[in-house]
């Protein structure tokens, strides 16, 4: 079992619609980060989260520590969004700076 | 700040071959991550540094990978010799001591033949 997990691998929507994707790991965290890889393979740092929520423009992102979730949230969702979103931790029960990566959640807006 | 470069952009190599991947984090950060990423396992980190010094480099795959860091604006990452299996695309990021934000470059895509 990996220890960051992302559902759904693949995800479609229409334009407009309200979108959230999972992310469960199984390890004590000191942060979880939200990438965005674009089609052209750059990656963004989208949101960093110890506790709670954050919001930038259409995107949300929550954490629950205790049940050991995050989801991100996509409001109004347009074709610009798709891309790769990506779940990664880093741990607190090791020491360092290393990062657990999910597998990936292939987003697609259909206009 | 131009953020993370990286270069080249594109390699392709025969099997066999010595290729090197370049990097210059953002000025003024302290750690360096290269990572690499296939359709097989995704996104994994190799090494990082954190001011020049290797902290750990357990990702690395074997003998075949090193990678330095000889100052605070530039890194590399070798593979002597190259195989067909080590064909991804190569990133590197880094960020500022004290926070948890990394700033990734644009990847390297190599192709081994």
């Amino acid at each position: 079992k990996n220890e960051v997990e992302q559902s759904p691998q693949n995800l479609t929507a229409q334009e407009g619609e309200f979108i959230t994707i999972n992310c469960s790991y199984s390890v004590g965290i000191s942060a979880l980060h939200w990438l965005q890889q674009h089609p052209g393979g750059g990656i963004v740092s989208l949101f960093m989260l110890s506790s709670g929520k954050k919001k930038h423009g259409r995107l949300i992102a929550t954490i629950n520590i205790q049940e050991k979730h995050s989801s991100l949230h996509i409001t109004a969702s347009h074709p610009r969004d798709s891309a790769v979103y990506i779940c990664a931790v880093r741990s607190s029960e090791t020491s360092g700076s290393r990062l657990t990566f999910g597998e990936g959640t292939q987003l697609t807006v259909n206009p | 700040d131009a953020g993370v470069i990286q270069s080249p952009r594109h390699e392709v190599t025969e099997m066999g071959q010595e290729v090197t991947l370049r990097c210059k984090p953002i000025s003024g950060h302290d750690y360096l991550f290269w990572y690499r990423q296939t359709m097989m396992r995704g996104l994994e980190l190799l090494i990082y540094f954190n001011n020049n010094v290797p902290i750990d480099d357990s990702g690395m795959p074997e003998d075949r990978f090193s990678a330095k860091m000889p100052n605070a604006s530039f890194s590399t990452l070798k593979i002597q010799p190259s195989e067909p299996r080590d064909s991804a695309v190569y990133f590197c990021a880094s960020r500022e001591q004290g926070a948890y934000e990394q700033y990734f470059g644009p990847g390297t895509r190599l192709t081994v033949t």
